[in-house]
Parts: structure tokens; C-alpha cells; sequence
């Protein structure tokens, strides 16, 4: 069993939508979570990090997790086509390190 | 200038050259890392040095070696490699607590694109 899984997309939504973007881990343990954003050709960058349960908003970004269920999502209102891009989960694994287990990703079209 | 910077930023080296990638973090960061991005398939973490300690993948084959000579710089050399291992190698650091835990967040460089041939 993959440890942290995400749809591979695309996921296609047309300029002005919501997009929603989702991911489920395999490690009760998990404590800390992250969306990315790459862009092809560029280094992933940090959009947004999660704690707790429930959401946290940022700008256009609202980042959802629920710890029982084991998944962490990420909404993009008003999506734009440059938020065209794959975003990828990150978890926190249980152990020190900062060791990030990374999804493969979804790569995300926002169509004009 | 960015937080972590890698050179260099493309490498084409053939299977019996040696090289080396670079990386500096400009965030008094405690900690870094090498992942590695093959096409299609997740970051996969290679090293990690963490307040002086290294801790490593061990399917990381021997063809890779870290070196971490203070806690700004970060070298990963390369030896002998395969085409396979052609992909983008990037450098990331973050801040952990003396336990080793944190839920700091991890910044990445640019990436190095490195193509063996």
C-alpha cells in the first residue's frame, strides 16, 4: 500500500471554479501535512501546511484534514490558469527527521 | 537570492565520470536533505543530515554519496551512475528540534537535472 496517495489527474476545471484536490495516508501516526505546488521544469514550492483537524484558509487556498479518516485536501477557489500546475501531498512521518513522504501528485489544468 | 541554492542547475555526465552536486542554504536551517524526482513517480528522500547525523535510504545505491561538511552546505557525489538514475536531484532544508522531531516546513532549490549517459 502506497503511504500517501493522490490521483494522478488531470484534474481539468475551467477558469473561475473550484478545484479540488485530494490525498489519503497510510500512517495514523502523521502529525504534520503539506501541499506543494510544481510547476513543470521548477522545484516544488510550499503553498500551504496543516495540523489540525478541520480547515485553514490562505488567500484562495483552503487546506481540510481529518485524522480519522486519514485524508487531506485542498481547495482552490476562483482557480486561475496559472494555478495549472501538480500539487503534491506531503506527510510528516512519525520518527523525527522531518522525513516527508511525498504522493506523486495531481497535476491540475485550469482552462480559460 | 533564493533561501537554498544548487549548482549546478543542468548536468550531463557519461557512466564512468565523477561528479559532484552542490547545495547552500541561506536560512540557518539545522537540517538538509537530497530527494530525488524520476518522471511519474513521487519525491523519494535520499539522505537526510539532522544536527550532525546522517540518516539515509537504504535503497539508495552506493553510486551516491552525501557529504555534509557544516550545516549550510550539502554535496552529493556521483560515481560510476546508470541512466536510470537520470532525473532531478533536488536539495531542501528545514529546522528540527534537538528530539529530532518537528513539523518544520522542508524548502527545496531549484533542482539539478541530471542526465546520464
Amino acid at each position: 500500500q502506497k503511504e500517501v496517495e493522490q490521483n494522478s489527474g488531470p484534474l481539468s476545471v475551467p477558469e473561475g471554479a473550484i478545484a479540488s484536490l485530494n490525498c489519503t495516508y497510510s500512517d495514523r501516526g502523521s502529525q504534520s501535512f503539506f501541499w506543494y505546488r510544481q510547476y513543470s521544469g521548477k522545484s516544488p514550492e510550499l503553498i500551504m501546511s496543516i495540523y489540525s483537524n478541520g480547515d485553514k484558509e490562505d488567500g484562495r487556498f483552503t487546506a481540510q484534514l481529518n485524522k480519522a479518516s486519514q485524508y487531506v485536501s485542498l481547495l482552490i477557489r476562483d482557480s486561475q490558469p496559472s494555478d495549472s500546475a501538480t500539487y503534491l501531498c506531503a506527510v510528516n512521518t512519525p520518527g523525527g527527521y522531518n522525513k516527508l513522504i511525498f504522493g506523486a501528485g495531481t497535476r491540475l489544468a485550469v482552462h480559460p | 537570492e533564493t533561501g537554498v541554492t544548487q549548482t549546478p542547475r543542468h548536468l550531463v555526465m557519461g557512466m564512468t565520470n565523477k561528479k559532484s552536486l552542490k547545495c547552500e542554504q541561506h536560512l540557518g536551517h539545522n537540517a538538509m536533505y537530497w530527494y530525488k524526482q524520476s518522471a511519474k513517480k513521487p519525491l523519494e528522500l535520499m539522505f537526510v543530515y539532522s544536527l550532525e547525523e546522517r540518516v539515509e535510504n537504504n535503497s539508495v545505491p552506493s553510486r551516491f554519496s552525501p557529504e555534509c561538511p557544516n550545516s549550510s552546505h550539502l554535496f552529493l557525489h556521483l560515481h560510476t551512475l546508470q541512466p536510470e538514475d537520470s532525473a532531478l536531484y533536488l536539495c531542501a532544508s528545514s529546522q528540527v528540534g534537538k528530539d529530532r522531531g518537528g513539523s518544520n516546513t522542508i524548502y527545496f532549490g531549484e533542482g539539478s537535472w541530471l542526465t546520464v549517459v
